[in-house]
């Protein structure tokens, strides 16, 4: 079974700093990844995803991710935030090439970015 | 194109009721999921549906049920609610995996009182 720990519940940053958001998972086989970012009162969007191929995945408004299969992390980043970045964060994964990936995601806890003026 | 659309927005129910909350796909999805979301425990898998077969389910009890139309359109009920069933519960679809994008809708809000 795969499992998804996102150590920081909350990151308040600057506007304008880099911000990063941890994410750690565990599973015993090839995992496909993926960040999801959910605006207030809205459902989910996903931001990134990585399958495979190049471990730096660039996403949806500025942010990228990169894949370190050694320490198991699939950190979030970007390196100047906006205020409209203000969101809870969420990293997933599923695993890999299960036929057809039908085992559903496994999300982390989620991470609230808050950005300050 | 229509985004994913989920009825009714918000829910009040008693306790012991039952529920129906209804989701239409983007047209042309064929994978509808399941997500149940609360503030102590986050996302939380319930199942899939990919031409109206039930792919996989999550760890809820089977007062969780679902079905998925052939036109891609899915319910859930939840009987016998319980006062731990207050939740958002959102549902999400893709052309035929979960491991493709995954586009949400914005929730049924289900407040069990």
């Amino acid at each position: 079974a795969q499992s998804v720990t996102q150590l920081d519940s909350q990151v308040p940053v600057f506007e304008e700093a880099p911000v990063e958001l941890r994410c750690n998972y565990s599973s015993s086989v090839s995992v496909y990844l993926f960040w999801y970012v959910q605006y207030p009162n809205q459902g989910l969007q996903l931001l990134l995803k990585y399958l495979s191929g190049s471990t730096l995945v660039k996403g949806i408004n500025g942010f990228e991710a990169e894949f370190n299969k050694s320490q198991t992390s699939f950190h979030l980043r970007k390196p100047s935030v906006h205020i409209s970045d203000t969101a809870e964060y969420f990293c997933a994964v599923s695993e890999g090439d299960s036929g057809g990936g039908a085992d559903g995601l496994t999300f982390g806890k989620g991470t609230h970015l808050i950005i300050q003026p | 194109k229509a985004g994913v659309t989920q009825t009714p927005r918000y829910l009040i129910k008693t306790r012991g009721q039952q529920v129906t909350l209804s989701c239409s796909p983007i047209s042309g999805h064929r994978s509808v999921s399941w997500y149940q979301q609360t503030p102590g425990q986050g996302l939380q898998f319930l199942f899939e549906y990919f031409s109206e077969t039930q792919r996989n389910k999550g760890n809820f009890p089977g007062r969780f049920s679902g079905r998925q139309f052939s036109n891609s359109r899915s319910e859930m009920n939840v009987s016998t609610l319980e006062l731990g069933d207050s939740a958002l519960y959102l549902c999400a679809s893709s052309l035929a995996t979960p491991n493709e994008k995954l586009f949400f809708g914005s929730g049924t809000q289900l407040s069990v009182l």
